[in-house]
């Protein structure tokens, strides 16, 4: 268990949706990251917060959205929702900015139909 | 199920043999990099780092060897156990920017 913690589990929705991802990042961790794994693309970065902020952007499509709240957590906001879409979305946590280990939440699933 | 790609590499190895996995990285400057394990329907999990201005880092039952002149990232496994069945990605990072992964390699061990 790496400490993260991310829900819903699993998610299954209709294309045009919005869903909403919720992550809670290790005691002590500042730093937020989001990812998506898709079958034929492998992790790919979305998005980092740091303490509120955002702090880097990836590959992440108009469409998506994430914040960071007072308290840590982060939400991933994914609207108009495409087949397209579904995949698993890891959140990660680090204590600060700095080159170190990020650690895992155990993901969503996300299944768009 | 799977939760990730079906193609990947796959290195298939006899339990208690040492398992060997490469990785060639993007980004000469990077400057940290981590080696994770991803079991089927889990996150990754850490398994092992190393910065850049080392080139060998040991850790219980597994070894991770950089060489910067290639861009090329090691993992080893001793005694390679059932368990370790599971794909293997390689991160690269330079200055806490975000992690950018390597395809994975699919590690099989059978008895």
């Amino acid at each position: 268990d790496s400490g993260v913690t991310q829900t819903p589990k699993h998610l299954i929705t209709a294309t045009g949706q919005r869903v909403t991802l919720r992550c809670s990042p290790r005691s002590g961790d500042l730093s937020v990251y989001w990812y998506q794994q898709s079958l034929d693309q492998g992790l790919q970065f979305l998005i980092q917060y740091y303490n509120g902020e955002e702090r880097a952007k990836g590959n992440i499509l108009e469409r998506f959205s994430a914040q960071q709240f007072p308290d840590l957590h982060s939400e991933l906001n994914l609207s108009s929702l495409e087949l397209g879409d579904s995949a698993l979305y890891f959140c990660a946590s680090s204590v600060r900015l700095g080159s170190e280990t990020q650690y895992f939440g155990p993901g969503t699933r996300l299944l768009v139909l | 199920g799977e939760s990730v790609g079906l193609h990947l590499p796959t290195l298939s190895v006899q339990e208690g043999d040492n398992s060997i996995i490469n990785c060639a990285y993007s980004n000469s400057a990077s400057d940290y990099f981590i080696w994770y394990k991803q079991e089927s329907g889990k996150g990754p999990q850490f398994i092992i780092d190393i910065r850049s201005n080392m080139d060998k880092r040991q850790g219980q039952r597994v070894t991770v060897l950089l060489n910067k002149t290639v861009k090329h990232l090691s993992l080893q496994i001793a005694a390679t156990q059932p368990g370790d069945s599971a794909v293997y990605f390689c991160a690269e990072t330079l200055l806490a920017d975000k992690l950018i992964f390597g395809t994975g390699t699919r590690l099989q061990v059978f008895p």
